[in-house]
């Protein structure tokens, strides 16, 4: 089951803030985000698992609420290279199998 | 480390014809995931190997797909025969045995276009 992600697309200035919502109509083990920019792979970004412990990012955090099977993303004081394509993948099971959303393109403009 | 290589990055083909994708994932890395990247469905997971089994082909489309993976260090998708709806970015994405959850990494893609 794929999950749902909002919004579709965001416009951001430098420094602004933003936030991706990723949700799920199943139990989550995990929650994956990579970032796709145009003509690339996607790339790793950050992972949430279930009972709190988060590894990724050190300037882009993410919160995980395994109550409600949702997680977000937050862009804080966003920078050019914050452009592009944020998908998150979930896992129902610690099986490595990832449902990825459609996806969230952010662009940022100076 | 090179990454994950995947030949050939373009590949474009007629319908009908077999179209052989190939993978090396990042040494030692246990896992093997191949993607399907559209604009209309998305990216979708097609099968993944642990230990080069595989373990679930459940997102593969159809019999014209295969995917194999001989060894530690190589791994291929074929498609035969190809359609034009087979057009895509194909990933291929290898993960690390560390955790309980390994982030993957992805290669450069192979952009397949079936005329």
């Amino acid at each position: 089951q794929q999950p749902v992600q909002s919004p579709q697309a965001v416009i951001l200035r430098e420094g602004e803030d933003a936030v991706i919502n990723c949700s799920s109509s199943k139990a989550l083990y995990s929650v994956h985000w990579y970032r796709q920019k145009h003509g690339e792979a996607p790339v790793f970004l950050m992972i949430l698992l279930k009972g709190g412990e988060q590894k990724g990012h050190d300037k882009i955090s993410a919160s995980f609420n395994e109550k409600k099977q949702q997680s977000s993303l937050y862009l804080t004081a966003s920078q050019l290279s914050y452009s592009g394509t944020y998908f998150c993948g979930t896992e129902g099971g610690n099986d490595y199998k990832l449902s990825f959303g459609a996806g969230t393109t952010v662009t940022v403009r100076a | 480390d090179a990454g994950v290589i995947q030949s050939p990055r373009h590949e474009v083909t007629e319908m009908g014809q077999e179209v052989t994708l190939r993978c090396k994932p990042i040494s030692g890395h246990d896992y093997l995931f191949w993607y399907r990247q559209t604009m209309m469905r998305g990216l979708e997971l097609l099968i993944y190997f642990n230990n080069n089994v595989p373990i679930d082909d459940s997102g593969m489309p159809e019999d014209r797909f295969s995917a194999k993976m001989p060894n530690a260090s190589f791994s291929t998708l074929k498609i035969q025969p190809s359609e034009p709806r087979d057009s895509a970015v194909y990933f291929c994405a290898s993960s690390t045995p560390e955790g309980t959850s390994g982030e993957q990494y992805f290669g450069p893609g192979t952009r397949l276009t079936v005329t």
